[in-house]
């Protein structure tokens, strides 16, 4: 199985700042990575897919890079509401696996 | 909109089985993929498997003697069932929907929280 090794764990930021979550596959998975939100209490929602590519209806302060078998998930300007977990999965190869999640937590 | 709904026991005996539906709203379980995913304490997930389109499944090699997913489509439900429960499927289970241009997950359902304990 591809191994999904995610960090941080959590992060504390405040409003406005800037903040990077981090994936690394433990093989190639040539892009196909998501990166989901999920709020206290809510269902999780793709913030974006290809490693890069935004879901319709996501804020462009939402933004996704790739180095190699690395990637980011970048949050600019951050919000009130961008506090919750956020998690990578590799949609490369089945089984489908995922990061252990980093919780954010906005000051 | 497309909306997903899980629902089933909350507690479950070990060795019972474990048995989830997940009702759809806004979209046809005829179309694209449809899966389930687990969410343990301590926050690791788990993808166990899919529905497809036509019916067809594949599991998570992890589950796949203990697991059967299976739908209905006249109530536009699929449904998870996982036998021989034990105390290490506690567990957050959600379904989702697939993406049709790759395995991503674009819809969840809220999850629901399963306990396996006497």
């Amino acid at each position: 199985d591809i191994q999904m090794t995610q960090s941080p764990a959590s992060l504390s930021a405040s409003l406005g700042e800037t903040v990077s979550i981090e994936c690394l596959a433990s093989e190639d998975i040539y892009s196909n990575l998501a990166w989901y939100q999920q709020r206290p209490g809510k269902s999780p929602q793709l913030l974006i897919y290809y490693a890069t590519t935004l879901q319709d209806g996501v804020p462009s302060r939402f933004s996704g890079s790739e180095s190699g078998t690395q990637y980011s998930l970048e949050i600019n300007s951050l919000q009130p509401e961008d506090e919750g977990d956020y998690f990578c999965q590799q949609s490369y190869k089945f089984p489908l696996t995922f990061g252990s999640g980093t919780k954010l937590e906005i000051k | 909109e497309v909306q997903l709904q899980e629902s089933g026991p909350g507690l479950v005996k070990p060795s019972q089985s474990l048995s989830l539906t997940c009702s759809v709203t806004g979209y046809s379980v005829t179309s694209n993929y449809w899966g389930w995913i687990r969410k343990f304490p301590g926050n690791k997930m788990e993808w166990m498997g899919y529905i497809s389109y036509s019916g067809s499944t594949a599991y998570n090699p992890s589950l796949k003697s203990r697991i059967s997913i299976t739908r209905d489509t006249s109530k536009n439900q699929f449904f998870l069932q996982l036998n021989s429960g034990t105390t290490e499927d506690t567990a957050t289970y959600s379904c989702a929907r697939l993406d049709n241009s790759g395995y991503y997950f674009d819809y969840w359902g809220q999850g629901v929280m399963v306990t396996v304990s006497s």
